[in-house]
């Protein structure tokens, strides 16, 4: 059965203080990894799509990096407008996406 | 631009009526996607759409919850009989892409709360 594992729950980080994000998968041929943030009471808004190990890509202070069995997502100098939960999504061959639970971070200035 | 809207923000049903959520999407999207989200959990996928063509409807919990687009561009999740486990926050996502690209890169909308009494 495919899973997606996000860790830690939630992460409280000071200002500036850089740390990452891990998403554990398994699935049955990984179609693409997507990382959304989702602020309280609003949708997930999208941040990056990852389609092969060993990719990366960057948006301001956001990382995320792919390998077969895992994502990870670093925060670089965080700022307390990074508060947010961040959620991974896996795509497997069958087309049934499936969203990890989420990670809560909080930024303390 | 106007992004994905969603229609009511909040619904309060008694168990046993009927609800009607409605999702308006960016238009041209050809895409469209419902998902459920309890509290403290990732969304579920519910339901897909290509136009008006429903691709995969397999995440449906029940036949109670029915899904439709008839024009290819607004649409509505209707579920029947609610119950309490149906208390939950419904989401609508709407991309540009079809097939493996509807995946990526979907845009949101708020969100329709439901708490069914």
């Amino acid at each position: 059965e495919d899973q997606v594992t996000q860790s830690p729950e939630a992460l409280r980080l000071q200002e500036g203080e850089s740390s990452s994000l891990n998403c554990s998968y398994t699935v049955s041929g990984l179609r693409g990894l997507f990382w959304y943030r989702q602020d309280p009471g609003k949708g997930p808004e999208f941040l990056f799509t990852l389609y092969s190990a060993g990719e990366e890509k960057e948006k301001e202070r956001l990382k995320a990096t792919l390998t077969k069995k895992e994502s990870f997502l670093h925060i670089t100098a965080p700022k307390p407008e990074d508060s947010a939960t961040y959620l991974c999504a896996v795509l497997p061959w069958d087309y049934k996406l499936s969203f990890g639970a989420g990670t809560t971070v909080t930024v303390r200035a | 631009g106007a992004g994905v809207s969603q229609s009511p923000r909040y619904k309060v049903a008694k168990r046993g009526q009927d609800v009607a959520l409605r999702c308006d999407p960016i238009s041209g999207h050809v895409s469209l996607f419902w998902y459920q989200q309890a509290l403290g959990q990732g969304p579920e996928f519910l339901t897909y759409f290509q136009n008006e063509a429903q691709l995969d409807k397999s995440g449906l919990p029940s036949d109670r919850f029915f899904a439709e687009r008839p024009e290819g561009s607004v649409s509505t999740l209707k579920i029947q009989r609610t119950q309490q486990e149906d208390s939950a926050v419904y989401l609508c996502a709407s991309s540009l892409g079809r097939n493996r690209g509807a995946y990526n890169e979907q845009f949101f909308g708020p969100g329709t709360r439901l708490t069914v009494l």
